[in-house]
């Protein structure tokens, strides 16, 4: 069974811009969450999907937005892109509640 | 809120010694699991364990071991005779009972395991 996939595996941006992540979680799993890891903050929630609709919201600000899509699918958008935003981005999947697999990340970088 | 801590945030130890990584918690929910997750240079969180909070039975996996106490609230991971493949970011986390379910992990801040030949 693939594992959780995650394009692109990194990512040069300027402030200002914005970016579009994707990932694709193991096949049947439905729950698609985001994650942020810096060096300051750590590991931290951004957001959950289910079903195509989010359940969870972590404490971001409103520039991080994402979907899902029928297949289960995710991406996450960051607009207006700021020096802090520079990370790896870890998307996890699991079936609902349960153990969640993590993808290899994308890391970001602005610049 | 939720809380984890990793007190270790760095372990040297020399290969084939036995390592035993700290990890404390705090939640108010009365049910909640709690996670070990690996992560190697490459980036990607490898899932190692998940525990649940009604369950206190300790878990071996291999030179992997757990210690689960809500007395204390800490759910220690141990690893035996440790080997240089070891070498990683080690972090615990906690997920709560959320209201419409779901997840959502609260991460300790890792600890560093070094493994020297």
């Amino acid at each position: 069974k693939a594992g959780v996939t995650q394009t692109p595996r990194y990512l040069i941006k300027t402030r200002g811009q914005q970016v579009t992540l994707s990932c694709s979680p193991i096949s049947g799993h439905r729950s698609v969450s985001w994650y942020q890891q810096t060096p300051g903050q750590g590991l931290q929630f951004l957001f959950e999907y289910f079903s195509e609709t989010q359940r969870n919201k972590g404490n971001f600000p409103g520039r991080f937005s994402g979907r899902q899509f029928s297949n289960s699918r995710s991406e996450m958008n960051v607009s207006t892109l700021e020096l802090g935003d520079s990370a790896l981005y870890l998307c996890a999947s699991s079936l609902d509640e349960g153990e969640q697999f993590f993808g290899p990340g994308t890391r970001l970088t602005v610049l | 809120a939720q809380k984890v801590t990793q007190a270790q945030t760095e372990i040297s130890v020399v290969e084939k010694e036995d390592v035993t990584l700290d990890c404390v918690y705090e939640t108010r929910d009365t049910t909640y699991y709690l996670f070990w997750y690996k992560q190697p240079p490459s980036g990607e969180l490898v899932f190692l364990i998940r525990r649940n909070s009604f369950d206190e039975q300790n878990e071996i996996s291999g030179r992997y071991s757990w210690n689960f106490q809500k007395s204390t609230s800490s759910f220690n991971f141990t690893i035996t005779a440790s080997q240089v493949v070891d070498s990683a970011v080690y972090f615990c986390a906690l997920s709560g009972r959320l209201t419409g379910g779901g997840n959502k992990l609260t991460f300790g801040t890792g600890t560093q395991l070094k493994v020297e030949l």
